[in-house]
């Protein structure tokens, strides 16, 4: 069955950079069409798309983030992983990882989601 | 970017129908694909995908779940409310990057 699994700090402080991982089985991201997404929430708030990266190592980022995110991956370890740099209050929300079932376009399995803090 | 608008929050009775708009400031559609999907989020819990492309149930989801719509007005509806439907649904949208969801739309009791 398929599972995923996000990883990170808890807490760091603004100006720092934020590393998340997220492990995940069931499928592999070397499978055609395939692709990992990254979605964050502030506590009481909406979803917003931050990132995905395909089988074919394609990325797309979004652009209201600027320059600040990385995406990447380890396809032998089943990983994903994403950075932020600069990181500020805002940063602050539940980061999730999710997903993208071959060729599907939609997040039809997401982790659990980890708690980002940033504060001084 | 698409913007993608949700009401805030809807109360229903159980028993009854429930019906939850998402409108796009353009279309989400091509052809004959709707690029418009739902989520339902419980409190504490990830997202989980209801619909996809639209009208296209999830594995798992039950028949009282359905999604309708194109172009730019799409519609999740609920027929009949159950208590464990409680919860906010969020429609998104890949039609064109960045990927883009509502607002969130919180489903409650009368």
């Amino acid at each position: 069955q398929v599972t995923l699994k996000e990883s990170g700090p808890g807490i760091l402080q603004p100006s720092q950079t934020l590393s998340l991982t997220c492990t995940f089985s069931g499928f592999s991201l070397s499978t055609y069409g395939m692709g990992v997404g990254w979605i964050r929430q502030p506590s009481g708030k909406g979803l917003e798309w931050l990132a995905n990266i395909w089988w074919d190592d394609d990325k797309y980022y979004n652009p209201s983030l600027k320059n600040r995110l990385t995406i990447s991956k380890d396809t032998s370890n089943n990983q994903a992983f994403l950075k932020i740099t600069n990181v500020d209050t805002a940063d602050t929300a539940t980061y999730y990882c999710a997903r993208i079932g071959a060729n599907l376009y939609y997040f039809d399995y997401w982790g659990q989601g980890v708690m980002v803090t940033v504060s001084s | 970017d698409i913007v993608l608008t949700q009401s805030p929050a809807l109360a229903v009775s159980l028993g009854q129908r429930a019906t939850i708009s998402c409108r796009a400031s353009q279309s989400v559609s091509l052809s004959r694909y709707n690029f418009m999907h739902w989520y339902q989020q419980k409190p504490g819990q990830q997202p989980k995908l209801l619909i996809y492309r639209a009208s296209n149930l999830a594995s798992g989801i039950p028949a009282r779940f359905s999604g309708s719509g194109s172009g730019t007005e799409f519609t999740l509806t609920i027929n009949p409310v159950q208590a464990d439907d409680i919860a906010t649904y969020y429609c998104q949208q890949n039609r064109e990057s960045p990927w883009t969801f509502g607002g969130g739309t919180k489903l409650e009791l009368k």
